[in-house]
């Protein structure tokens, strides 16, 4: 089955550069699917940051646009977020997701999602 | 402050029909189709509803959506235990050019 995996560090320091990456197992990155990341604050709602297609068009978060670069890998079937200038704000869960185009229109895949905070 | 406007919280006994609003614009549920998605704590959001009144396969058909105008509904009827989660709706809105959240809202079955 499809399967959506996030890494990378769970500390990062005010004014470094945040960096995730999502693997995806079962599913060819390929097909026509745009691949996102969504983030919630602790004890907090979602927030969409942005998603890629495999041709690497993208679309970000107008308020967030600044500082987000996304990348996608297909020789290794995953792709990445990089949230520059990070503050104790950026401090979340970030989530992975497929947002299906063929069937629902919407984020029908999860990754389990990995707690970034920014400290020093 | 989230584009689109939950109730924090809502809640039910067992059995009962209860019903979560979500209020936007015309910039987004008017124009746009609808998603609800149910989050249990600790875990990744679960697509619920999709394109307003949809089920994915294996949602029970107790849950159901509905959207009118700028505003769009998640019912949840023969309320149980185990519905005890937290629900977000969600949409595109042309004005942002982005996906919009609700703030969500805590379902509780007393």
């Amino acid at each position: 089955q499809v399967q959506l995996q996030e890494s990378g560090p769970g500390l990062v320091k005010p004014s470094d550069t945040l960096s995730l990456t999502c693997a995806v197992s079962g599913y060819s990155i390929n097909n026509n699917n745009w691949w996102g990341w969504i983030r919630q604050p602790p004890g907090k709602g979602l927030e969409w940051i942005g998603y890629i297609y495999y041709t690497a068009s993208t679309y970000y978060s107008p308020s967030l646009k600044s500082r987000v670069t996304m990348s996608v890998d297909t020789s290794k079937n995953q792709f990445s977020l990089k949230l520059s200038s990070v503050t104790a704000v950026d401090t979340a869960v970030y989530y992975c997701a497929r947002k299906d185009e063929q069937d629902y229109n919407a984020f029908d895949i999860w990754g389990q999602g990995t707690m970034v905070t920014v400290s020093s | 402050q989230s584009v689109l406007t939950q109730p924090p919280s809502a809640s039910g006994t067992p059995g009962q029909r209860v019903t979560i609003s979500c209020s936007g614009s015309y910039y987004n549920i008017e124009t746009n189709p609808v998603n609800w998605y149910l989050q249990f704590p600790g875990t990744a959001p679960k697509l619920l509803i999709y394109s307003n009144s949809q089920r994915p396969s294996g949602v029970p058909d107790r849950f159901s959506g509905s959207k009118s105008g700028a505003s769009a509904s998640l019912a949840i009827s023969g309320l149980l235990s185990e519905d005890e989660a937290d629900y977000y709706c969600a949409t595109w809105d042309d004005s942002l050019t982005g996906w919009v959240f609700g703030g969500g809202t805590k379902l509780t079955v007393l």
